[in-house]
């Protein structure tokens, strides 16, 4: 069983929609990193939050240490939004090193 | 700032070739990082190094081999090229541990 998990797999929404992404781990974790990943190009980070809320625009990001639970919120979804989510967690007490889950695939159609 | 550079970002090779991906980065961040992306698949770690002179074996090693003789560059060399290791390539670099990672734009190898 993967360490992190993520829900759904594949995300399509029409334009203006609110989407939620989710994530859940675990072990006990340092923190938490929400990348996005578009089609052939490269991976951006978006957020790293090890509690409450974090927003950026369009985006939020929370986090529920005691539920080992995350979500990415995006508002007014657009066309250019279109992009693979991935969650990645850095655990404590161990090497510290990134674990990934294998990412949301979002559509938004106009 | 350019950030993490790789290079290439494409590459055929053919099955015993050798290549050399580069990745450069420009923030003066102590670690470094290669990952593999497999369809389906988080990314899974390969290698990274702490700081000059310093690496480390990941998740998934075998065929491949690190050196990192500066703080800016972090070269993975592929040895015999295996059709196993067809995947992209990703490098990353970060200051210290449990910080924001900052990645490349990735290498798409083939191996044939």
């Amino acid at each position: 069983k993967n360490e992190v998990e993520q829900s759904p797999q594949n995300l399509t929404a029409q334009e203006g929609e609110f989407i939620t992404i989710n994530c859940s781990y675990s072990v006990g974790i340092s923190a938490l990193h929400w990348l996005q990943q578009h089609p052939g190009g490269g991976i951006v980070s978006l957020f790293m939050l090890s509690s409450g809320k974090k927003k950026h625009g369009r985006l939020i990001a929370t986090i529920n240490i005691q539920e080992k639970h995350s979500s990415l919120h995006i508002t007014a979804s657009h066309p250019r939004d279109s992009a693979v989510y991935i969650c990645a967690v850095y655990p404590q007490g161990g090497s510290e090193k990134l674990v990934f889950g294998k990412g949301t695939k979002l559509t938004v159609n106009p | 700032n350019a950030g993490v550079t790789q290079t290439p970002k494409f590459r055929i090779l053919k099955i015993g070739q050798s290549m050399t991906l580069q990745c450069t980065q420009d923030m003066n961040h102590n670690y470094m990082y290669w990952y593999r992306q497999d369809p389906g698949m988080g990314l899974k770690l390969i290698y990274y190094s702490v700081g000059a002179g310093i690496t480390d074996k990941g998740e998934v090693p075998n065929g491949y081999n690190v050196s990192r003789s500066t703080t800016e560059d972090f070269p993975l060399r592929l040895e015999l090229a295996a059709p196993s290791q067809t995947s992209v390539y990703f490098c990353a670099s970060s200051w210290g541990d449990v910080t924001e990672a900052f990645f490349g734009q990735g290498t798409r190898l083939t191996v044939v």
